[in-house]
């Protein structure tokens, strides 16, 4: 079965370091997105992707960066954790830009910076 | 700012109640979606809404999109503890693919 993965599933890192979260999908969609939950904001977008090499920032896209060089793999980089960073990352993904697409989420990333 | 407004953001309810979750935003949406979302877990899509004035039922789930496609509200009727959970509203812009999601309401139901 077409599935969506992340890793890693938790992660904790220092102030400053460098991070990489995956995300991975076998539903051969072209659109990727990453969100972050935090308690009192819902979801919040940070970056998405409508096809190979296309990559636009999303609502809080400051610290991150992001990069899709194939269908199925879009990962996000932390350039330099802060404990602003501190929540839980969503990747999810969809077949086409439509009225209404169906947005198939990831199980998360919880991620503690320190 | 959030773009979108959930209302309540914590419900506790007995087993056999009827709840009504409130989503409400000034801006404009070409479509409205809900989610629910357990813990430890992604969201999953429960429905879409697209047409002003819409109502969507899913047995006891019923989702209204508002006239003016500014809010929408879900109405559970006779919760069960199966419904326990966290509900989000994610609105569409009618520029782009993005959907911008509520604050979340979560919801226990007590056996």
């Amino acid at each position: 079965d077409a599935e969506i993965t992340q890793s890693p599933r938790h992660k904790i890192t220092e102030t400053g370091r460098q991070v990489t979260l995956a995300c991975h999908q076998t539903w051969n969609h072209n659109n990727m997105f990453w969100y972050r939950q935090d308690l009192g904001h819902g979801l919040r977008l940070i970056h998405y992707s409508y096809g190979v090499q296309d990559t636009n920032k999303g609502e809080v896209s400051d610290g991150y960066s992001v990069s899709r060089s194939n269908t199925e793999d879009l990962p996000l980089t932390l350039e330099s954790a802060a404990s602003s960073q501190t929540s839980v990352y969503f990747c999810a993904s969809s077949e086409n830009p439509g009225l209404g697409e169906t947005q198939y989420f990831g199980p998360g990333t919880r991620l503690l910076v320190l | 700012t959030q773009l979108l407004e959930q209302s309540p953001q914590f419900l506790s309810i007995q087993e056999g109640e009827n709840l009504t979750v409130y989503c409400n935003s000034s801006s404009v949406f070409s479509s409205l979606q809900w989610y629910r979302q357990e813990p430890g877990e992604g969201p999953v899509l429960l429905v879409t809404v697209v047409t002003g004035g819409e109502v969507k039922k899913l047995k006891r789930l019923t989702f209204q999109f508002g006239d003016a496609r500014k809010d929408s509200s879900l109405h559970i009727t006779a919760a069960q503890p199966g419904d326990t959970g966290l509900y989000l509203c994610a609105g569409e812009r009618f520029t782009g693919n993005q959907f911008y999601f509520g604050t979340g309401t979560s919801l226990t139901v007590i056996p």
